[in-house]
């Protein structure tokens, strides 16, 4: 199963919005609503921020939102703040019955 | 609260095997099953397999399989994650996670380190 495509970087400053995107295939992005987002500090264990595409976990900002057409899924923080600033992953569930995850995206906070 | 304590860095050689913990508390141990995700250093997130507490079952990722074995002790609350001949690329930094439905992965354990050096 191969990697999900994820930008390497994207930036934005403090107050935009910026999207992240995730691409797949109907083998997986496609085929389930079972996309998930992890947000990684330097040093830290991933935290989960999006699940089943567009849920947030209790204890999440609501700046942070998911959504997905098509074989892409996409992660977008609106009023980006500073303490935004870290890598972010997204997974999805495959026909192989098991995930999957993206390369990984940083995001920089200008 | 929901806790996952791993055990700490390992250091092994080549052709070596290494075993991490993963203690649970928090919740019913049977409840959820726990995946294991690995992450060289630099490098993304890598899924390598997943435990059913309750019954022990296993799904292991394709590129692993021979090498990983996944085990559990439910007098102890604990997942394990064993790895055989070791090799360089296998450096890297090992979590377990809680899975939370919908193939999400809800509370993570701290990371444990395990490098691979001659």
């Amino acid at each position: 199963q191969s990697a999900l495509t994820q930008p390497a970087s994207v930036s934005g400053s403090p107050g935009q919005s910026i999207t992240i995107s995730c691409t797949g295939t109907s083998s997986d992005i496609g085929g389930y609503n079972y996309v998930s987002w992890y947000q990684q500090h330097p040093g830290k264990a991933p935290k989960l921020m999006i699940y089943a595409v567009s849920n947030r976990p209790s204890g999440v900002s609501n700046r942070f939102s998911g959504s997905k057409s098509g074989n892409t899924a996409s992660l977008t923080i609106s009023g980006l703040q500073a303490e935004d600033e870290a890598d972010y992953y997204c997974s999805s569930y495959t026909t192989s019955s098991t995930p999957v995850f993206g390369g990984g995206t940083k995001l920089t906070v200008l | 609260q929901v806790q996952l304590v791993q055990s700490g860095a390992e250091v092994k050689m080549p052709g070596a095997s290494v075993k991490v913990s993963c203690k649970a508390s928090g919740y019913t141990f049977t409840s959820s099953q726990i995946h294991w995700v690995r992450q060289a250093p630099g490098q993304g997130v890598e899924w390598m397999g997943i435990i059913n507490p309750s019954g022990g079952s296993t799904i292991y990722a394709q590129k692993l399989q021979g090498r990983v074995t996944m085990t559990r002790d439910t007098s102890t609350s604990a997942v394990y994650m064993e790895l055989t001949s070791l090799r360089s690329e296998d450096t890297a930094v090992y979590y377990c996670a809680r899975a939370a439905g919908w193939w999400a992965m809800d509370y993570w354990g701290q990371g444990t380190l395990v490098t691979v050096s001659s």
